[in-house]
């Protein structure tokens, strides 16, 4: 059974700083992963997708990389501002041919002024 | 190009009744599909429907049911409403099945 985790659950840094947040699945065999952002009460913004075959995605300050063979995608956020403070949520969609995502738990970033 | 439009937005039922939940994807989307979203358990998959078709069901019970319309609007229903069943059920939609997935801002049900 594939299982998703978030590391950390919670992370407050101040303006300016490089950040990455970590993303781990157990079963290597995926079809692609996504990362999504959430603003509290609001739906998910999705931010980057990254094909299987893939090893890392890039879109302005924010750059995704995926590692199959060990488990793990991250996303680095590049001189970070207070407005990516959100919930940061990964998923993964199995190759299996369903077309469900499995969710991360999901990491809830405070980026301080 | 208008997004994925959840309605309604909130809304509070009392336990047992049942509720209805709409989702319009986004225009030339044929694949819908929904998921609850609460704190304890985090986001779980319901159901996805492609060209009005079921092709997947999460682990839920049977009071939890959808469909998909020619226009590919989709629907769910929850029956017999429980405290549990209170949750954020947030619906996304994809061009086809291995593209990204766009979400809408949810329908916040409030059971009491």
């Amino acid at each position: 059974k594939q299982e998703v985790t978030q590391i950390p659950a919670a992370l407050s840094v101040p303006e300016g700083e490089n950040l990455v947040l970590n993303c781990s699945f157990t079963d290597s065999a995926i079809y692609n992963l996504q990362w999504f952002r959430q603003d509290p009460g609001k739906g998910l913004t999705s931010l980057l997708l990254i094909q299987s075959s893939q090893r890392e995605q890039t879109s302005g300050r924010l750059n995704a990389s995926l590692d199959k063979s060990s488990g793990r995608s991250t996303l680095y956020i590049a001189a970070s501002q207070p407005g990516d403070s959100a919930t940061y949520l990964c998923a993964v969609k199995l190759t299996s041919g369903t077309y469900k995502y499995i969710f991360g738990t999901g990491t809830r970033l405070k980026v301080l002024a | 190009k208008a997004g994925v439009t959840q309605t309604p937005r909130y809304l509070i039922k009392t336990r047992g009744q049942q509720v209805t939940l709409s989702c319009s994807p986004i225009s030339g989307h044929r694949s819908v599909s929904w998921y609850q979203q609460t704190p304890g358990q985090g986001l779980q998959f319901l159901f996805e429907y492609f060209s009005e078709t079921q092709r997947n069901k999460g682990n839920f019970p049977g009071r939890f049911s959808g469909r998909q319309f020619s226009n590919s609007r989709s629907e769910m229903n929850v029956s017999t409403l429980e405290l549990g069943d209170s949750a954020l059920y947030l619906c996304a939609s994809r061009p086809s099945r291995n593209t990204e997935a766009f979400f809408g801002q949810g329908t916040r049900l409030t059971v009491v």
